[in-house]
């Protein structure tokens, strides 16, 4: 069975400094990988995916993630936070092409102080 | 291109009551997906279709809960009774074809069961 973990259920930085959520995950096959923001009453907006290409992935709104296979992890990243990045974050993962819907994290709530 | 839509928004009801939700996916989207978002933690599944065939629908508590999806286009998850511990967001999904195609989410029902 698939799982994620999220370590961090709320992180808090300061505008303009590194974002880093972190996300572990186990799999029995290799995984596909990705992460969600979530706004305020609003649906789950895809940030990037991993699909077993690079392993080093960019997505919208300057972040990225990269896969580490021997860590079975799948951080999420951006260098310079932006007032606009406060939202909830979720890493989920399916196995693979088994053709199985997402398994997701419990979310971290991202909070950026001004 | 219109998003995933969903009605309604919000719904509140007493315990034992009937409720339905409603979810029109992104047209030309053959898989359809219906998640279950507890406050503080990540959607869960309850059921897929691939065009109108319910394809995972293991997580569904068929006691109480009910989906259908005819014609393969737009669907409705009924709850009936309602239990206190049915409050939740209710979000709707969809996607070209399963594998490592994009799910796209509606803005989800927001469940308050008294």
């Amino acid at each position: 069975a698939q799982s994620v973990t999220q370590l961090g259920s709320h992180v808090s930085v300061s505008e303009g400094a590194l974002v880093l959520l972190r996300c572990n995950y186990s799999s029995s096959v290799p995984p596909y990988l990705f992460w969600y923001v979530q706004y305020p009453n609003q649906g789950l907006q895809l940030l990037l995916k991993y699909t077993s290409a690079a392993t080093l992935v960019k997505g919208i709104n300057g972040f990225e993630a990269e896969f580490k296979k021997s860590e079975t992890s799948f951080h999420l990243t951006k260098p310079s936070a932006h007032m606009s990045d406060a939202a909830e974050y979720f890493c989920a993962v399916s196995e693979g092409t088994g053709r199985r819907a997402l398994t997701f994290g419990s979310g971290t709530r991202l909070q950026v102080q001004p | 291109e219109a998003g995933v839509v969903q009605s309604p928004r919000y719904k509140i009801i007493e315990k034992k009551q009937p409720v339905a939700f409603w979810c029109n996916p992104i047209s030309g989207h053959n898989t359809l997906y219906w998640y279950r978002q507890n406050l503080g933690q990540g959607p869960e599944l309850l059921i897929r279709y691939e065009n109108e065939e319910a394809v995972d629908d293991s997580q569904l508590p068929k006691d109480r809960f009910s989906a259908e999806r005819l014609k393969g286009v737009d669907s409705t998850l009924k709850i009936q009774p309602a239990e206190l511990g049915d409050s939740a967001v209710y979000l709707c999904a969809s996607s070209f074809n399963f594998d490592t195609d994009t799910q796209y989410f509606g803005p989800g029902t927001r469940l308050t069961v008294l």
